[in-house]
């Protein structure tokens, strides 16, 4: 079975630091790009970003660029999502998702909290 | 960036009825291999969202044939024939066809 897995709920403050990692299983990683997608509690769907496993390849919504990186450890099948520096505006349910488009499976998110 | 606007924000359906959801993007997704980069995506309460239908019009795994992509360039619709109770929930679009990709509003759908 083709799954995402994702790392558990974050409790954070503003200005720290926060890596979150999304696990892929049951086919080759490192030939589809993993997408990360946001949702604010009771709002839309927003792109964060993608990478590309094979080559670490990023692209990055320009809203976001700068203040979080994508990365990838292919050994182990696994993507992250980094903060340097949070900000109570990144709170959100974070998923990760197999691909460029056409994003056909998806982790069960992780919910990232930042007080003020 | 592309602005994807759906219509309606809600959808309140019969059991069994049909239901139309419409999806425009400020710029054609209609690529130059002849594929429109429009997904839909179905998020059922406190779920994550799934796959329906990707490339404008191919059903993805194990999506019923209720489900039919149509449209092309910047109008596109989702028709869903016969809606069943696990029907419910938001339905978004989504352009592929270039970075940032961006999502539509959402439209809520449920049953009267």
């Amino acid at each position: 079975e083709v799954q995402l897995v994702q790392s558990g709920t974050e409790v954070k403050k503003s200005g720290e630091s926060l890596t979150i990692s999304c696990k892929g299983s049951g086919y080759s990683f490192r030939n589809y790009w993993i997408t990360w997608v946001r949702q604010v509690p009771g709002r839309g769907l927003e792109w964060v970003g993608r990478i590309d496993p094979s080559d670490s390849q990023t692209r990055y919504s320009p809203s976001l660029q700068g203040h979080v990186t994508i990365s990838t450890d292919a050994s182990i099948f696994t993507a992250y999502l980094h903060w340097n520096n949070l900000k109570a505006s990144d709170t959100a349910v974070y998923y990760c998702a197999k691909g460029a488009y056409a994003l056909d499976v998806w982790g069960q998110g992780t919910t990232v909290s930042v007080s003020s | 960036d592309i602005v994807m606007t759906q219509s309606p924000l809600s959808l309140p359906v019969s059991p069994g009825e049909s239901a139309s959801i419409s999806c425009r993007s400020s710029q054609s997704l209609l690529y130059s291999n002849g594929y429109n980069y429009l997904d839909w995506y179905l998020q059922k309460p406190g779920q994550s969202p799934q796959l329906l239908i990707y490339l404008g019009s191919i059903r993805a795994s194990g999506v019923p044939d209720r489900f039919i992509g149509n449209g092309s360039g910047t109008d596109f619709t989702l028709e869903i024939s016969r809606v069943e109770a696990e029907d419910v929930g938001v339905y978004y679009c989504m352009q592929g066809q270039q970075t940032p990709l961006t999502f539509g509003g959402g439209t809520k759908v449920d049953l009267k």
